[in-house]
């Protein structure tokens, strides 16, 4: 089944303490994107990458890291979390960057306190 | 400051009726727009798009609807079926490539049975 998988759906962690959110995609597509999604604000992009060793930032890019090393995975690191990096995120991606209809993943929750 | 809007945090309809869903965007750079429709606990989904040279997009019982002078586009659904409830973003892209994505706040539709 062609999907985006993110791992944890869920998280609570602490000031302050590195964390890693996976996301891997079997669909081979080279370019891949992460959004936080917060009440009233919608998807606000965080890193988009276009191919492996290519990523570059979106609107939202401070307190996060990303790395793609493999076309299939794209994670989001978080080297030191704050309370205000709570929020839901996604993982998507598409064939190109070109081709604009995105998948997303099921969404990761994070409450960092 | 969004440069994706979606004025009504709400909508109800009643099942059969039609469904109007209203985005307005600010950045004229804006070429590409898409719509996506989220249920709870899911990732959103691709559901149409429309290009800036066009001002009509059908998709069975989704239409996309643009007009660039007014930097305005709609989607309707009709009929409207409880199956559709869900959350509504709209979303831009900044570039020819779709490297950048914006996102509205979302539109939660209820249809009523």
């Amino acid at each position: 089944e062609a999907q985006v998988t993110q791992n944890p759906r869920y998280l609570i962690t602490v000031t302050g303490k590195k964390l890693t959110v996976t996301c891997s995609q079997n669909m081979n597509h080279e370019y891949m994107s992460w959004y936080r999604q917060d009440p009233g604000l919608g998807l606000r992009q965080i890193y988009y990458s276009m191919n492996v060793e290519v990523t570059d930032k979106g609107d939202v890019p401070e307190g996060y890291k990303v790395s793609r090393k493999e076309k299939r995975n794209f994670p989001l690191i978080l080297e030191s979390p704050s309370p205000n990096q709570t929020s839901l995120y996604f993982c998507a991606s598409s064939p190109t960057a070109g081709t604009n209809e995105q998948f997303f993943g099921p969404g990761t929750r994070l409450t960092v306190l | 400051d969004q440069q994706v809007k979606q004025n009504s945090p709400s909508l109800s309809v009643q099942e059969g009726r039609i469904s109007i869903l209203n985005c307005d965007y600010t950045n004229s750079m804006f070429d590409y727009f898409l719509w996506y429709k989220k249920y709870p606990a899911e990732g959103p989904t691709f559901l149409i798009s429309i290009s800036s040279i066009k001002d009509k997009n059908e998709d069975g019982r989704f239409t996309v609807f643009l007009n660039k002078s007014a930097k305005h586009l709609s989607l309707h659904i009709v009929p409207s079926q409880p199956g559709d409830s869900a959350v509504y973003f709209c979303a831009a892209s900044v570039d020819n490539y779709g490297q950048n994505f914006v996102f509205g706040p979302g539109t939660r539709l209820s249809v009523l049975p």
